[in-house]
């Protein structure tokens, strides 16, 4: 089982870049969570998924983030225009419907100059 | 709304001394209670988890957790910690089939 897979694992971009980072699932999974860590917020969900509708992106920060899940082993957390403050780990998350426990992926290392 | 509080930002102890990681949390329906641990530069990974029956739960590398109803709480606790422990620890809830709510997470430090 490979777990739940994100690229990249670390990206550099400059202010105003567009970012665009993803997801693989666990196979059999149907929903998957996005979230922001930071050492001034900590860990926040930003949106998450399930069945491939997004169910509550109340933690999306801004119009400058958007997220897409085209089918059920895949998904994006786009950023554009990308901020020195979206400078951030973000982990994607997968679980069964319901399901007591959420495996995380490695994480991106998001810096933005 | 459902709130976790981790009051200790961070908990140094020396190995093999037992340990607690507090975590205390609001809600107005009954919860799900989990611990996670983050190992460093690694992502987040279930430690043990509260969904009904005994009180006492016990999961992954000698950890175990207690539920407390009366006093909403749920720390974690390990009777010697070893070198290898050392990470951030995360309590989280979720209230019925609701997404988890973090607590804003323990560094637990161990040194020889």
């Amino acid at each position: 089982d490979a777990g739940v897979i994100q690229s990249p694992r670390h990206e550099v971009t400059e202010m105003g870049q567009e970012v665009t980072l993803r997801c693989k699932p666990i196979s059999g999974h149907n929903s998957l969570f996005w979230y922001r860590q930071t050492m001034m917020r900590g860990l926040e969900l930003l949106i998450y998924f399930n069945n491939n509708v997004p169910i509550d992106d109340s933690g999306m920060p801004e119009d400058r983030f958007s997220a897409k899940m085209p089918n059920a082993s895949f998904s994006t957390l786009k950023i554009q225009p990308s901020e020195p403050r979206d400078s951030a780990v973000y982990f994607c998350a997968s679980s069964f419907t319901g399901g007591n426990e959420q495996f995380f992926g490695p994480g991106t290392r998001l810096t933005v100059l | 709304a459902q709130s976790v509080t981790q009051l200790d930002s961070q908990v140094p102890v020396f190995e093999e001394a037992p340990v607690e990681l507090r975590c205390n949390y609001s809600s107005s329906v009954s919860v799900y209670l989990f611990w996670y641990v983050q190992y460093p530069n690694q992502g987040l990974q279930l430690l043990l988890k509260y969904l009904s029956g005994s009180t006492l739960v016990k999961g992954i590398n000698g950890f175990e957790a207690e539920f407390n109803k009366s006093q909403t709480s749920f720390h974690l606790r390990k009777p010697s910690v070893h070198i290898s422990d050392t990470a951030e620890y995360f309590c989280a809830v979720r209230p019925g089939f609701q997404k988890l709510v973090f607590g804003t997470g323990t560094r637990l430090l161990v040194s020889p």
